[in-house]
């Protein structure tokens, strides 16, 4: 069965520090895999789209790894501000154009 | 350039109860999709549009309805709302070719007691 996971669930940094959020998927065949970001209470927005021959992909401080050999993704944080709290959703299209939705790491940063 | 707008915000309905919740999109996208977000939960795809005149149904279309009479327009109904049906909606579109990026509306969320 085609299924996102993220780790962790929630977590909790301190402003300034940088995160590394992990997402997991065993879509096949992949197309693409994406990073949204959803503040509290507003749609998801995309933050990054990589495709199986991308390595790393950035947006600002956002930096998005993928390895489709192991099915691993990571979207790192650096310097992180009290506007990046938020959830951040990895989302794996598979070649029948069909999304699979993961359920979201909740980040908070706290001063 | 509003975006992708949703109508209403909040709403609770009894059971039972039928509603309209309403999308709308200016940027001219051709694909719109409708999501429910459930707590915990990565967001499911109850319906899609293709195009004006043309829907289809996503993974979890039980107990809803669609249309899609404009292109800027995509009503998703609720026949007889159950509790079941409490959750975040979300209306998306996207251009038909290109990065193929959903943009998404703020969302309604709906209690059914």
């Amino acid at each position: 069965k085609n299924q996102v996971e993220q780790s962790p669930q929630s977590l909790i940094i301190l402003e300034g520090k940088n995160c590394t959020l992990q997402c997991n998927y065993t879509v096949s065949p992949f197309s693409n895999l994406r990073w949204y970001k959803q503040d509290t209470g507003r749609g998801p927005v995309s933050l990054t789209i990589m495709t199986f021959s991308e390595n790393t992909k950035s947006n600002g401080r956002y930096t998005a790894t993928l390895d489709a050999d192991t099915k691993q993704s990571s979207l790192h944080i650096t310097a992180s501000q009290l506007s990046d709290s938020a959830s951040y959703i990895c989302v794996v299209k598979d070649s029948n154009y069909q999304l699979i939705w993961g359920a979201g790491t909740k980040l908070i940063i706290k001063p | 350039n509003a975006g992708v707008t949703q109508t209403p915000k909040f709403r609770i309905l009894k059971i039972g109860q039928s509603m309209t919740l309403q999308c709308t999109q200016d940027m001219n996208h051709n694909y719109m999709y409708w999501y429910r977000q459930d707590p915990g939960m990565g967001l499911k795809l109850i319906y899609y549009s293709v195009g004006a005149g043309i829907t289809d149904k996503g993974e979890v279309p039980n107990g809803y309805n669609v249309s899609r009479s404009t292109t800027e327009d995509f009503p998703l109904r609720l026949e007889l709302a159950a509790p079941s049906q409490t959750s975040v909606y979300f209306c998306a579109s996207r251009f038909r070719q290109g990065t193929y990026e959903q943009y998404f509306g703020p969302g309604t969320r709906l209690t059914v007691t």
